[in-house]
C-alpha cells in the first residue's frame, strides 16, 4: 500500500522555467520531509515541515505543508540543470518514514 | 566521514541462492532501516530496527530476514533469492534529529 502519491511522476523542463511537485496522502503525518536523490546515490534530506500550513524556503525551492498535514508541495523557481534528480516526499509517523512514489525531474539547458 | 556504508554495492545471484547485505553506520544512531527502490514505486520499507537486538517488519518483509547484533550494524539476508527481489537496496539510519541518512545503495540482480 503506497501511502503517498506524488505527481507528476516525470517532469522535463527548460532551464529557467518554474515547476511544482505535489505529494498527496489520505493519512495524517506528524511531519513531512522532502529528499533529493541523484543517480547512484542515496536520498539526501532537503527540508522537514512540521506545522500545518507551514511554508519553508531554501533559496529557489519553496516547500509547503497542507493545513491538514496530509499533503505537501515543492515549488522550484527558475530551475537550473543542477536541480535535475529524483525528488521524494516522506511522511513521518513516530520512527517510521513512508516514502512517496517519486518525481523524476530533468532540467534541460 | 563515512556515515552509512553498504556492502556489497553490486551483486548478481541465481534464483535460489542466498546472500547477506551489510549496513554499517558510525553516527551512533538508534534507528536503522532497510528499503528497496523500484522504478515508479519510491522507497518501500522492508525491515527496521529501533535499537540493538530489536527488529520489526516493514511494508514488504516477505523473503527477507534481518539482524542487529551490534548497534552500528544492520544485516539484510535473502535466504532463497527470487527474480522479484531484483532491486536497489538502501540502508538508512536515524538519530534524534529525525533525519534519515542513507547509504549509496546495493544493486542486486537475481537471474
Amino acid at each position: 500500500t503506497q501511502l503517498l502519491e506524488q505527481s507528476p511522476q516525470f517532469l522535463s523542463i527548460q532551464e529557467g522555467e518554474n515547476l511544482t511537485v505535489y505529494c498527496n496522502s489520505s493519512s495524517v503525518f506528524s511531519s513531512l520531509q522532502w529528499y533529493r536523490q541523484e543517480p547512484g546515490e542515496g536520498p539526501v534530506l532537503l527540508v522537514t515541515v512540521v506545522t500545518g500550513g507551514e511554508v519553508k524556503k531554501l533559496k529557489r525551492l519553496t516547500f509547503q505543508f497542507g493545513d491538514a498535514r496530509k499533503d505537501s508541495s515543492l515549488h522550484i523557481t527558475a530551475a537550473q540543470t543542477g536541480d535535475t534528480g529524483l525528488y521524494l516526499c516522506a511522511g513521518v509517523a513516530g520512527n517510521q518514514f513512508y516514502f512517496g512514489t517519486g518525481t523524476s525531474l530533468t532540467v534541460i539547458p | 566521514n563515512a556515515g552509512v556504508t553498504q556492502t556489497p554495492k553490486f551483486r548478481v545471484l541465481k534464483t535460489g541462492q542466498s546472500m547477506t547485505l551489510l549496513c554499517a553506520q558510525d553516527m551512533n544512531h538508534e534507528y536503522m532501516y532497510w528499503y528497496r527502490q523500484d522504478p515508479g514505486m519510491g522507497l518501500r520499507l522492508i525491515h527496521y530496527s529501533v535499537g540493538e537486538g530489536t527488529t520489526a517488519k516493514g511494508e514488504v518483509p516477505d523473503g527477507y530476514n534481518v539482524s542487529r547484533l551490534k548497534k552500528q550494524n544492520f544485516l539484510l539476508g535473502l535466504e532463497s533469492a527470487a527474480p522479484s527481489q531484483t532491486s536497489v537496496y538502501f540502508c538508512a539510519s536515524s538519530g534524534n534529529t529525525g533525519e534519515l541518512f542513507f547509504g549509496e545503495g546495493s544493486r542486486l540482480t537475481v537471474l
